[in-house]
């Protein structure tokens, strides 16, 4: 049970941008950093955005992540057909003694 | 290289253990914090538990408190995770992943629990 809630799906042809959204709460989203993961097809989960919009070294400035108040985005620019992926958002959650809350989960087809 | 390897996994009974493994290398292991992140079967990603870099904190999703158990020997630069009582809803690809917040992840061990 998802406390991070995203659509389920997004398209877009090759050369599109595409946003993802994340919705959360003050308890996560709105009092920590949200993370981006990209799960290729038969693929581990790999890390795509930190700390609400910065991107590991050998992630493609294609991929920018935002936020604001308890809800974050994800916007992928210049649509390649190998960006068709899940992506999950991810955050900490304050409540509960801490627990590591992963978003629900957007399939994009390019 | 950040290299992750998670060995352990197969075929359980319901009620049954298994103990995972998730060898480390490449990177000071003993510096890191270190999760388990599950995947059921054409299912979304799921958090299992966390450690910090000296075992002082630790933390549980609700569904594994009391049956799951973390840890980690920093000598041996492994990570560990201990599952007994396992229960039908556990079948799952099981990764570990390096930090707080999973910065760099293993290729995952499934975990099948069926009579």
């Amino acid at each position: 049970q998802s406390v991070l809630t995203q659509p389920p799906s997004a398209s877009g042809t090759p050369g599109q941008r595409v946003t993802i959204s994340c919705s959360g709460s003050s308890s996560n989203i709105g009092s920590n950093y949200v993370y981006w993961y990209q799960q290729l097809p038969g693929t581990a989960p790999k890390l795509l955005i930190y700390r609400d919009n910065e991107r590991p070294s050998g992630v493609p400035d294609r991929f920018s992540g935002s936020k604001s108040g308890t809800s974050a985005s994800l916007a992928i620019s210049g649509l390649r057909s190998d960006d068709e992926a899940d992506y999950y958002c991810a955050a900490w959650d304050d409540s509960l003694s801490g627990r590591f809350v992963f978003g629900t989960g957007t399939k994009v087809t390019v | 290289e950040v290299q992750l390897v998670e060995t352990g996994g197969g075929l359980v009974q319901p009620g049954g253990s298994l103990r995972l493994s998730c060898a480390a290398s490449g990177f000071t292991f003993s510096n890191y914090n270190m999760n388990w992140v599950r995947q059921a079967p054409g299912k979304g990603l799921e958090w299992v538990s966390y450690i910090s870099s000296s075992s002082s904190t630790i933390h549980y999703t609700d569904s594994v408190k009391g049956r799951f158990t973390i840890s980690r020997d920093n000598a041996q630069n492994s990570l560990f995770l201990q599952m007994n009582s396992l229960r039908d809803e556990d079948t799952a690809v099981y990764y570990c992943c390096q930090g707080g917040s999973c910065d760099t992840w293993g290729q995952g061990t499934l975990v099948t629990v069926s009579s």
